[in-house]
């Protein structure tokens, strides 16, 4: 079983739909939340930190961390063609270069 | 400028071949490290180093060398590549445990 499971998509959306995006996780050792994206032929790019239950927001991105269901969630309102990328989400347990995991990644594609 | 460069952007080469792939950072942060990116494997990581005399291997470090030339300078080679090692291979920094800083990364097929 993976550490981290994220649906790989694709996912398509029209522009201005609210998007959800989403990773369940199995131990319960993580302690900080992060989501990256990643547009075609680029390295990730850190879009949301968190260490804490509950939502964090930026902009038009939301993330929300349930520590009790190991989910954690990134929403994206108002969507736009620009938001069309891979979202992966990484969860850190502890201490060390080993202890951050990625998803494998969401597809998002946004149609104008 | 980029914070993290990585040369080549593209490479193709044969099997057998040794090769090298170059990384260097202007964020001044001490950590480095060597991802490779798989279709449905995600990022997994090969080698890392936290300053210039440390070298540690990574989940998937068979295959792989590193050297740590100067705290912005991080380089991976691959001895002899074989085709299992085509791969998106990204290097990036980090100040701490948390977040990374990704290069642009290196696209390599090996034939």
């Amino acid at each position: 079983q993976k550490e981290v499971e994220q649906d790989p998509g694709p996912l398509s959306v029209p522009e201005g739909a609210i998007v959800s995006l989403n990773c369940t996780y199995s131990n319960s050792a993580f302690q900080y939340f992060m989501w990256y994206r990643q547009y075609s032929r680029k390295g990730p790019e850190l879009l949301m930190y968190t260490y804490s239950s509950g939502n964090k927001e930026d902009g038009r991105f939301t993330a929300q961390v349930d520590k009790s269901s190991k989910y954690i969630s990134l929403f994206i309102r108002d969507s736009q063609p620009s938001d069309s990328a891979t979202y992966l989400c990484a969860l850190v347990e502890g201490t060390g270069a080993n202890n951050l995991f990625f998803g494998t990644g969401t597809r998002l594609t946004v149609i104008p | 400028d980029a914070d993290v460069t990585q040369t080549p952007r593209n490479r193709i080469t044969k099997t057998g071949k040794r090769i090298m792939l170059e990384c260097s950072q202007t964020k001044g942060h001490d950590r480095m490290y060597w991802y490779r990116q798989d279709p449905g494997l995600g990022l997994r990581l090969i080698y890392y180093s936290f300053d210039v005399k440390d070298i540690n291997k990574g989940e998937i470090s068979d295959g792989y060398s590193v050297s740590r030339q100067a705290q912005a300078k991080f380089s991976l080679s691959l001895e002899s590549a074989i085709p299992n090692q085509t791969a998106l291979y990204f290097c990036a920094t980090s100040a701490d445990d948390r977040g990374r800083y990704f290069g642009p990364g290196t696209r390599l097929t090996v034939l």
